[in-house]
């Protein structure tokens, strides 16, 4: 069963400042299956990225997706206020499962 | 406007069995690349994906979990319920249903109902 290892477990950096989050997977994935998601306290996950690259709708271009393989990567340019969260990625196809990983928290610094 | 709503009791008592709906609306459960999959959260922790059915009515199910759940669809009520048994309290989380469309050459999960608090306690 394929495993998504998040990290790092936790990023604490201030407004403005860029944020880079890691997903690596236990084997080859299809990038067309990766996604990303935002989940802030007491609220619904949120689709961020679809396709490992391509953001959903409404989402600002701050956020951005790349990799390929095993290694993926979520980086939000400029970090608002709102972007505080959680962070999960997530693999559909391999098994035939979906998985998740187990999560960044980015915390204001 | 796409929405999913579940619905189900708060609270259930060990090794009793769950039923829980997911109705949805703004999309059919019979389109082409369209499903509804059941994602839990327990309490302060991550997101783990249960199973998921399809408008053709391919399902599929968690490996580590795969005897304890039950996914199933009703397209003209526009309901997916989900049945659980032997309910054990580290079954307590927030029950997620999640529309998982898959277009080309991706699939993802775009839309989120609010979730439901299940409980597991005697």
């Amino acid at each position: 069963e394929i495993v998504l290892t998040q990290s790092p477990g936790t990023l604490s950096l201030s407004p403005g400042e860029r944020a880079t989050l890691s997903c690596r997977a236990s084997q080859s994935i299809s990038s067309s299956y990766l996604a990303w998601y935002q989940q802030k306290p007491g609220q619904t996950p949120r689709l961020l990225i679809y396709g490992a690259s391509s953001r959903a709708t409404g989402i600002p271009d701050r956020f951005s997706g790349s990799g390929s393989g095993t290694d993926f990567t979520l980086t939000i340019s400029r970090l608002e206020p709102e972007d505080f969260a959680v962070y999960y990625c997530q693999q559909y196809g391999i098994s035939p499962e979906l998985t998740f990983g187990g999560g960044t928290k980015v915390e204001i610094k | 406007q796409v929405t999913l709503k579940e619905s189900g009791p708060a609270l259930v008592k060990p090794t009793e069995t769950l039923t829980l709906t997911c109705t949805v609306s703004g999309f059919s459960l019979s389109s082409t690349g369209m499903g509804v999959s059941w994602i839990r959260q327990p309490p302060g922790g991550a997101l783990e994906w249960l199973t998921h059915i399809f408008s053709n009515d391919e399902k599929s199910y968690s490996t580590s979990l795969k005897s304890k759940f039950t996914i199933s669809k009703d397209t003209s009520k526009s309901q997916v319920v989900l049945t659980m048994t032997n309910m054990d309290p580290v079954d307590t989380a927030t029950y997620y249903c999640a529309r998982i469309y898959c277009s080309g050459a991706s699939c993802s999960l775009d839309y989120w109902g609010q979730g439901t608090l299940v409980t597991v306690s005697s």
